[in-house]
């Protein structure tokens, strides 16, 4: 099983639209999560941490089930800015491979 | 001024030849990682330290060798670069108390 799976998409959408990106995780001792934003050719750059209690900066809120071992963004109220990579990420706490794991990227197409 | 810097920015270069990218960070973190990226594959991890005096291979450290000559300085060496290695690489500093990572520009590489 991958270490941190995401759905590829793209997802294509109109402005306004919400959605929500998903990821799953392997790691059950993982502790800390994030999402990373990608714009195309661009370095990631950190969108938001995700806590146990979910938590919401603007139009992004982050949720996290760790029985799951699973994690959620979702975006309101899309704009056309919006439109990039987004990250699932998840620390490697006790593996051997340094210290991030990161998923493969799901791509967001925001059209107006 | 940016606090992660990746030099250069470009690079073509042939079959056989080594190469060094430099990476040089401001933010005083510990922690420096090399990644590449590669369509469809996501992030993968070359190599990383901990600091000065540590060094650990990542995921596909084979075909590369780095160097920390200081706290703020980690650079990736292609012994003899190879078609395969092209690709997108990007450097990252972390402290050490604090999971997230800040990327550099990142460096486009390609070998003929």
């Amino acid at each position: 099983r991958k270490e941190v799976e995401q759905d590829p998409g793209p997802f294509n959408v109109p402005e306004g639209a919400t959605v929500a990106f998903n990821c799953t995780y392997s790691n059950s001792a993982s502790q800390s999560f994030f999402w990373y934003r990608q714009d195309c050719r661009k370095e990631p750059k950190l969108l938001m941490s995700v806590y146990s209690s979910g938590n919401e900066d603007g139009r992004f809120t982050a949720q996290l089930n760790r029985a799951s071992q699973y994690i959620s963004l979702l975006i309101r109220d899309s704009k056309l800015s919006d439109s990039a990579t987004y990250l699932c990420v998840v620390n490697n706490y006790g593996g051997s491979q340094g210290n991030l794991i990161f998923g493969k990227g799901t791509k967001l197409s925001v059209k107006p | 001024d940016a606090d992660v810097t990746q030099t250069p920015r470009n690079r073509i270069t042939k079959t056989g030849k080594r190469i060094m990218l430099e990476c040089s960070q401001t933010k005083g973190h510990d922690r420096m990682y090399w990644y590449r990226q590669d369509p469809g594959l996501g992030l993968r991890l070359i190599y990383y330290s901990f600091d000065v005096k540590d060094i650990n291979k990542g995921e596909i450290s084979d075909g590369y060798s780095v160097s920390r000559q200081a706290q703020a300085k980690f650079s990736l060496s292609l012994e003899s670069a190879i078609p395969n290695q092209t690709a997108l690489y990007f450097c990252a500093t972390q402290d050490g108390g604090n999971d997230e990572q800040f990327f550099g520009p990142g460096t486009r590489l390609t070998v003929l």
